[in-house]
């Protein structure tokens, strides 16, 4: 079957780095894709990677490896905004987006 | 418009009773599609639609349909709801496939009583 795997939570204080990491197995592969979604609002474009290696934006940076069916977010300079669920996907043979359950991320003071 | 919007925002439904969400965007994207995301499961696609007159099925479709008259509207009919149908739903759009950046409507809240 397809599965992706993140973890449920994390906390992290405000100003650190903090990495989150995303396992995926799925029929085929075309591309991982994170997402940002803030409580009670719609998810929110982070970043695309399809190719291996580190792909940077800002404080945000995200990795992939297709040998090893994975993915990391990282954050930099954490601020109290970045308090939010961080969604991993995966893209199927047939075009479809495998989505995680999300890693709630919680940033303390 | 700017972008995709859904209504209603929020609705309390009884059970057996027939709703439809509807789901507009203004992107002339050709891709859309129709998501639940329940409390620890995340996103669950339920349609979607690759372009105008075209649609297909998700992950999740029974008890739920679509329709793509047009490029910009995606309604979602559930024909006779039932109370674990309870969940958040969103609309989204991109400009081609799922390779694409998706556009996420506001969502509707949906209780099923």
């Amino acid at each position: 079957g397809q599965n992706i795997d993140q973890p449920t939570e994390m906390t992290a204080t405000e100003g650190a780095i903090v990495q989150i990491n995303c396992t995926y197995q799925t029929s085929g592969f075309n591309g991982l894709f994170w997402y940002q979604q803030h409580a009670g609002e719609a998810p929110t474009f982070l970043s695309y990677n399809v190719l291996d290696g580190l792909e940077e934006k800002g404080r945000f940076s995200s990795f992939l490896s297709r040998s090893k069916g994975y993915s990391y977010l990282l954050l930099k300079e954490l601020q109290m905004k970045d308090s939010a669920s961080y969604l991993c996907a995966a893209v199927d043979s047939n075009y479809q987006l495998i989505w995680g359950a999300g890693t709630k991320l919680i940033i303390k003071p | 418009i700017a972008g995709i919007t859904q209504a209603p925002t929020s609705q309390i439904l009884a059970a057996g009773r027939r709703m439809t969400l509807r789901c507009t965007q203004d992107m002339r994207h050709n891709a859309m599609y129709w998501y639940r995301q329940d409390l620890g499961l995340g996103l669950r696609l339920i349609h979607y639609s690759n372009t105008a007159g075209t649609t297909g099925k998700g992950e999740v479709p029974d008890g739920y349909s679509v329709s793509r008259a047009n490029t910009d509207d995606f309604p979602l009919t559930l024909a006779s709801a039932v109370p674990s149908q309870t969940s958040v739903y969103f609309c989204a759009s991109s400009d081609t496939d799922s390779t694409d950046t998706q556009y996420f409507g506001p969502g509707t809240r949906l209780t099923v009583l």
